[in-house]
């Protein structure tokens, strides 16, 4: 069964305060890894698609990063606008299904 | 494109009621998913279609869920009876499944239901 473990639950920052996200996986064959952020009473939204170990993607203030067994997401410099909570996904080949992780809760201070 | 359309926004029903939620998923994608979400499970499938055909309820709590999908435009989750420990909010999202030998495909969520059974 495929399983996805996001730490910390919750992540308070002060703006321009880098941190990462972490999100540990066990899938029988990754198809790929999506990271979506979520703000309260909206759906998720997609951020990144990473495919295979060693991809990196950038957007904004955030790069994800991918290895065998778990992905980053990290935040440079964040600003208050970038508090939400960011969920993490996997798909396994076969299936078309994502499995979520249960999301990190990032508030960023000004 | 206006993106997934769910309705309604919100909905407040008493215990044994039949609630129907519905869904408009992006034109052109040919997977449709019904998530689940609540504070103590996260996002949980309940159910997934692949051109209009359900692929995979397991996700589905019990017998009195049931969701149907009678063209591509159009999906429903219906919840008869309902109960308290329904409450929760629920995505519908689409994708477009391009093959099997392909990479991952993304899924666009729509803005949920939040239901709540009294």
């Amino acid at each position: 069964e495929d399983q996805v473990t996001q730490s910390p639950e919750a992540l308070r920052l002060q703006e321009g305060e880098s941190s990462s996200l972490n999100c540990s996986y066990t899938v029988s064959g990754l198809r790929g890894l999506f990271w979506y952020r979520q703000d309260p009473g909206k759906g998720p939204e997609f951020l990144f698609t990473l495919y295979s170990a060693g991809e990196e993607k950038e957007k904004e203030r955030l790069k994800a990063t991918l290895t065998k067994k778990e992905s980053f997401l990290h935040i440079t410099a964040p600003k208050p606008e970038d508090s939400a909570t960011y969920l993490c996904a996997v798909q396994a080949w076969g299936y078309s299904t994502l499995t979520f992780g249960k999301g990190t809760m990032l508030l960023v201070s000004p | 494109d206006a993106g997934v359309i769910q309705s309604p926004r919100h909905e407040v029903t008493e215990m044994g009621q039949e609630v129907t939620l519905r869904c408009k998923p992006i034109s052109g994608h040919n997977s449709l998913f019904w998530y689940r979400q609540t504070m103590m499970r996260g996002l949980e499938l309940l159910i997934y279609f692949n051109n209009n055909v359900p692929i995979d309820d397991s996700g589905m709590p019990e017998d009195r869920f049931s969701a149907k999908m009678p063209n591509a435009s159009f999906s429903t989750l219906k919840i008869q009876p309902s109960e308290p420990r329904d409450s929760a909010v629920y995505f519908c999202a689409s994708s477009l499944f391009a093959g099997e030998k392909l990479g991952g495909t993304e899924a666009f969520f729509g803005q949920g239901t939040r239901l709540t059974v009294v």
